[in-house]
C-alpha cells in the first residue's frame, strides 16, 4: 500500500511570490491535515480536509488556503510569500470517521523563501 | 485550550541506557493519547497510542501508560540503540474529527 507522497520534495521561492504544495493520501483515506514544522516552533496544525470539506482551521492568516479534491487529493497554497514562511510543510491522512484513527504522514515539502 | 507539554531536548544517552521522555497534557473530555517519532529527513510515524486511561501502548521497546490522574503519557523504553537517534512528539485528540495536537518534540540522541 502506497503512503502519503507530497511534491515537490524542495522549493525556493521569493518573498511576494505564491506557492502551491499537493498532498496524495493513502488510498482509501478522507481526511488530509497540513502542519507546518519549524524548529522555533514546533507542529503547527493549519487546517484538516475531509470528504472536500475544510473541517477544523489552525491560527493562520488567510494566506494560507487548502483544498481537496474528490479522489481526496489535497493542495495547499500560500500566496505573498513572507520569510517566515520557510518551513517544512506536512501532510498527513487518516480514515477521519474512525475512532483512535491515527494519522499517516508524507515525508514533508521544505520551502525556502529568499 | 487543549495542549500538550514535553520534556525539553536535546537529551543524549548511552546505548543500552534507560529511556524516560516526560509527556503532560491538558485537555476538555477524555483524549486519545500518542508517542510519533521522527526520523532525519522524514515525515513522523505512530509509534503508539493509548485510548483510555490505564491503557499500556508499546512497540519497538517503548512503552507509554495513560495516567488520567496525573494526566501524563511518559515514554519510555528499558535499553536504547543508536537507531532509536531522533524526534519524539507526544500529541492527543479529544474526538474523532478533532485535528490532532503536538507537543513541540524532544530530540533524541544516542551514543555508541
Amino acid at each position: 500500500k502506497a503512503g502519503v507522497t507530497q511534491t515537490p520534495r524542495y522549493l525556493i521561492k521569493t518573498r511576494g511570490q505564491q506557492v502551491t504544495l499537493s498532498c496524495s493520501p493513502i488510498s482509501g483515506h478522507r481526511s488530509v491535515s497540513w502542519y507546518q514544522q519549524t524548529p522555533g516552533q514546533g507542529l503547527q496544525f493549519l487546517f484538516e480536509y475531509f470528504s472536500e470539506t475544510q473541517r477544523n482551521k489552525g491560527n493562520f492568516p488567510g494566506r494560507f488556503s487548502g483544498r481537496q479534491f474528490s479522489n481526496s487529493r489535497s493542495e495547499m497554497n500560500v500566496s505573498t510569500l513572507e520569510l517566515g514562511d520557510s518551513a517544512l510543510y506536512l501532510c498527513a491522512s487518516s480514515w477521519g470517521d474512525r475512532d483512535n484513527s491515527p494519522l499517516h504522514f508524507g515525508n514533508g515539502t521544505r520551502l525556502t523563501v529568499t | 485550550g487543549d495542549s500538550v507539554t514535553q520534556m525539553e531536548g536535546p537529551v543524549t544517552l548511552s546505548e543500552e541506557a534507560f529511556l524516560t521522555i516526560n509527556c503532560t497534557y491538558t485537555a476538555t473530555g477524555y483524549p486519545s493519547l500518542f508517542w510519533y517519532v521522527q526520523y532525519p529527513g522524514e515525515g513522523l510515524q505512530l509509534l503508539l497510542k493509548a485510548t483510555k486511561a490505564d491503557d499500556k501502548g508499546s512497540n519497538k521497546g517503548f512503552e507509554a501508560t495513560y495516567r488520567k490522574e496525573t494526566t501524563s503519557f511518559h515514554l519510555e523504553k528499558g535499553s536504547v540503540q543508536v537507531s532509536d537517534s531522533a524526534v519524539y512528539f507526544c500529541a492527543l485528540r479529544v474526538e474523532v474529527w478533532d485535528k490532532i495536537i503536538f507537543g513541540k518534540g524532544t530530540r533524541l540522541h544516542i551514543l555508541p
